[in-house]
C-alpha cells in the first residue's frame, strides 16, 4: 500500500541555518503531497502542497518539490527561526480519492537562539 | 479551507468513565476522520465518520471502544468509553475540504488525560 518515509528526528538546528527534512513515498500513480506542521500545544495546519510533477510547494519561507523521478518531496528553508520549532509531518493522498492522506512519523525541529 | 472547532479542548478524566468529543465544521464536508496522536508519536487513525451511516474503523479500533455520530455534514462526536490510562492522547477531529478536494484539515484537538 501507500506509504511515506520521513528523516527521523529530532532535529536540533541554531537560528539562520539551512533546514532539510527528507520525505520519500510509495504510491501508485501521482498522489498530491503536503506537508504539515505542529507548534506545540495544537492541532495539524497545512504548511504546503503539490499536486503533480515538478511543482514547487512553498509558504512561509518554506519550500518542497514534488520529485516523480526519486519518489520525494524533501521540505527545505533556508534560514530558520526559534519560532519555527514545531513538528513536520509529510503525507500523501490517494490518487483514489476517497482515503485519508497516509502520513510519515513526523519529524521535530527544535531551533536554538 | 475548513475552520473546525472540538469541544472540549482538554479534559481529565477517571478510569472506567466516558468522554465524548464533539467536532464542528464550519461548512459542510465530504469527510470527516478521527485521530489519535500519543505523547510524542505521529497520527494514527481511529476511524472515517460516515454521514447517516456506521463509521470505518481502522484495525484495532472498534465500535464499543469508539462510537462516532456524524448526524450530517458539519458535525460528528467521538466517544472515549470505559477509559483507561492508556487512552490519555490527544485526539484530532480532520476534514477533508468540499467536494473535490484532497486536501485535509485539522481541528485543535482534545487534550485528554486519564487518571
Amino acid at each position: 500500500g501507500d506509504s511515506v518515509t520521513q528523516m527521523e528526528g529530532p532535529v536540533t538546528l541554531s537560528e539562520e541555518a539551512f533546514l532539510t527534512i527528507n520525505c520519500t513515498y510509495t504510491a501508485t500513480g501521482y498522489p498530491s503531497l503536503f506537508w504539515y506542521v505542529q507548534y506545540p500545544g495544537e492541532g495539524l495546519q497545512l504548511l504546503l502542497k503539490a499536486t503533480k510533477a515538478d511543482d514547487k510547494g512553498s509558504n512561509k519561507g518554506f519550500e518542497a518539490t514534488y520529485r516523480k523521478e526519486t519518489t520525494s518531496f524533501h521540505l527545505e528553508k533556508g534560514s530558520v527561526q526559534v519560532s519555527d520549532s514545531a513538528v513536520y509531518f509529510c503525507a500523501l493522498s490517494a490518487v483514489s480519492g476517497n482515503t485519508p492522506l497516509v502520513f510519515g512519523k513526523g519529524t521535530r525541529l527544535s531551533v536554538i537562539a | 479551507s475548513a475552520v473546525i472547532s472540538q469541544k472540549p479542548s482538554r479534559d481529565i478524566c477517571q478510569r472506567g468513565t466516558s468522554l465524548t468529543i464533539q467536532c464542528q465544521v464550519d461548512s459542510q464536508v465530504t469527510m470527516m476522520f478521527w485521530y489519535r496522536q500519543q505523547p510524542g508519536q505521529s497520527l494514527t487513525l481511529i476511524a472515517t465518520a460516515n454521514q447517516g451511516s456506521e463509521a470505518t474503523y481502522e484495525s484495532g479500533f472498534v465500535i464499543d471502544k469508539f462510537p462516532i455520530s456524524r448526524p450530517n455534514l458539519t458535525f460528528s462526536t467521538l466517544t472515549v468509553s470505559n477509559m483507561s490510562p492508556e487512552d490519555s492522547s490527544i485526539y484530532l477531529c480532520s476534514v477533508r475540504g468540499g467536494f473535490g478536494t484532497d486536501t485535509q484539515y485539522f481541528g485543535p484537538g482534545t487534550r485528554l488525560t486519564v487518571l
